[in-house]
């Protein structure tokens, strides 16, 4: 199937822990994001990378850490998780200015 | 930078009815402005977009006007059908990157 995965899918953890999130893409585009969709269902997105170069870096915590090892992958790495980063995280790739393909979303719960 | 205001939050129509969901933006510059269809549960899917050298476009039922000198821009979707139940997101994104600005969504519901 060519689309944009994530994993894991659910994800529950404690205050203080840290955790990751992967994301793939099989559909050789060249710029990956990562969007955070809050309780009250609003998307804004967090970072994007083209061709593994970070291009856009919102407000976010600098407990918050992209990394891209290849342009298929973008991976969002979380530090010290506080109660409010509990949202749907979603990875989406695009050619650059195209239509964004989103992955199923991650879960993130912090109790 | 770039701010998207969409409205209505909510919208309840009946089957068969049309229904409208309305979105402005802010930064003039802008000039890609996708609709994301999201149902319960899964991720958006984009359903129709429009670039600002176009004014409207069509897709079977689903249509999105733009109005760059008013700086808003508008989903249609006639003949409603209860699968077209979501919640619906616009957004806004300058040529470069496509960094996509969203609007708060739309719950639609439509009643059989």
């Amino acid at each position: 199937d060519t689309a944009v995965s994530q994993t894991p899918k659910y994800l529950v953890t404690q205050m203080g822990n840290d955790k990751s999130i992967k994301c793939e893409q099989n559909l050789g585009h060249d710029t990956m994001y990562w969007y955070k969709q809050d309780s009250k269902k609003f998307l804004k997105i967090m970072f994007s990378y083209n061709n593994k170069e970070l291009i856009i870096n919102e407000t976010v915590p600098n407990r918050f850490s992209p990394k891209s090892p290849d342009k298929a992958h973008l991976n969002l790495h979380i530090n010290s998780l506080e109660l409010g980063d509990s949202a749907v995280y979603f990875c989406a790739s695009s050619l650059t200015d195209d239509e964004q393909f989103f992955g199923p979303g991650t879960r993130l719960t912090v109790l | 930078g770039e701010n998207v205001e969409q409205h209505p939050s909510t919208l309840s129509v009946q089957e068969g009815d049309s229904a409208v969901i309305k979105c402005t933006y802010s930064d003039s510059a802008s000039n890609y402005f996708p609709w994301y269809k999201q149902e319960l549960g899964k991720r958006p899917q984009l359903i129709i977009d429009i670039r600002s050298n176009v004014g409207e476009k069509k897709d079977q039922r689903i249509a999105v006007t733009l109005n760059k000198t008013a700086k808003h821009f508008s989903l249609h979707i006639t003949e409603t059908q209860p699968e077209d139940s979501a919640v619906y997101f616009c957004a806004a994104s300058k040529t470069s990157y496509g960094k996509l600005t969203f609007g708060q969504g739309t719950i639609l519901t439509v009643h059989p």
